[in-house]
């Protein structure tokens, strides 16, 4: 079963707009964390987000914020006053723990591939 | 600058031949982890090690292996390339609870192409 699932292939956005990235995610675990990454044309990974299962507050990085849905396993990546920069690839991934030994394995989802249009 | 550092940064190999990418981290990180990208499929897992001479097997690990006979590196061998492995690889590096922005340190990837 899929466990990171991203159901937006692709979005478009304006400039300076906002923009939201879905993300929905299946575990049994009640300790994981949720990553979302950017990897832009370059090809490198940029870490962009963090969230763990048990933080109170949604995670914000900068114009990033994490919209966290425990109870719908929703994990969606907000993008504030979207940037030509921004076009790139978008994942979100999850880290179990599992009793202890998932050792740290990441799960993807598929990805978003962002357009910013000026 | 510290990190993780995978060479070569690309390859086109013929089907049949062998070859090593070679994963390197300076951080004394315990995990390390191999993944491959393919489009429309995000990363998927081949191998990982929890630490020095340990590897196991992730979601695809069929047609590769893996060692770490030190801390620091940790190689991906394809024994006889097939077309199908043409892929990006991807190798990262964490510590045993990995999290937030220092959680997992990734490689800049190596574009692998088999004809």
């Amino acid at each position: 079963a899929q466990k990171i699932t991203q159901t937006q292939p692709g979005m478009f956005v304006q400039e300076k707009e906002a923009v939201t990235l879905d993300c929905t995610y299946d575990t049994s675990d009640p300790s994981y964390g949720l990553f979302w990454y950017k990897q832009p044309s370059s090809g490198e990974m940029i870490f962009l987000i963090y969230q763990g299962s048990y933080d109170q507050q949604n995670a914000t990085e900068g114009r990033y914020s994490l919209n966290f849905q425990k109870a719908r396993k929703s994990a969606n990546l907000v993008i504030s006053a979207s940037q030509l920069g921004d076009s790139a690839m978008y994942f979100c991934a999850m880290r179990e723990v599992a009793g202890g030994t998932s050792y740290g394995k990441l799960t993807f989802g598929q990805g978003t591939i962002l357009t910013v249009h000026p | 600058n510290a990190g993780v550092t995978q060479t070569p940064k690309f390859r086109v190999l013929k089907t049949g031949q062998s070859m090593t990418l070679l994963c390197a981290q300076d951080m004394n990180h315990e995990y390390m982890y191999w993944y491959r990208q393919d489009p429309g499929m995000g990363l998927r897992l081949i191998h990982y090690s929890v630490g020095e001479g340990t590897t196991a097997k992730g979601e695809v690990p069929d047609g590769y292996n893996v060692s770490r006979l030190k801390k620091q590196n940790f190689l991906l061998g394809l024994e006889s390339a097939a077309p199908s492995q043409t892929s990006v690889y991807f190798c990262a590096s964490s510590s045993r609870l990995p999290r937030g922005r220092d959680g997992y340190t990734f490689g800049s990837g190596t574009r692998l192409t088999v004809v």
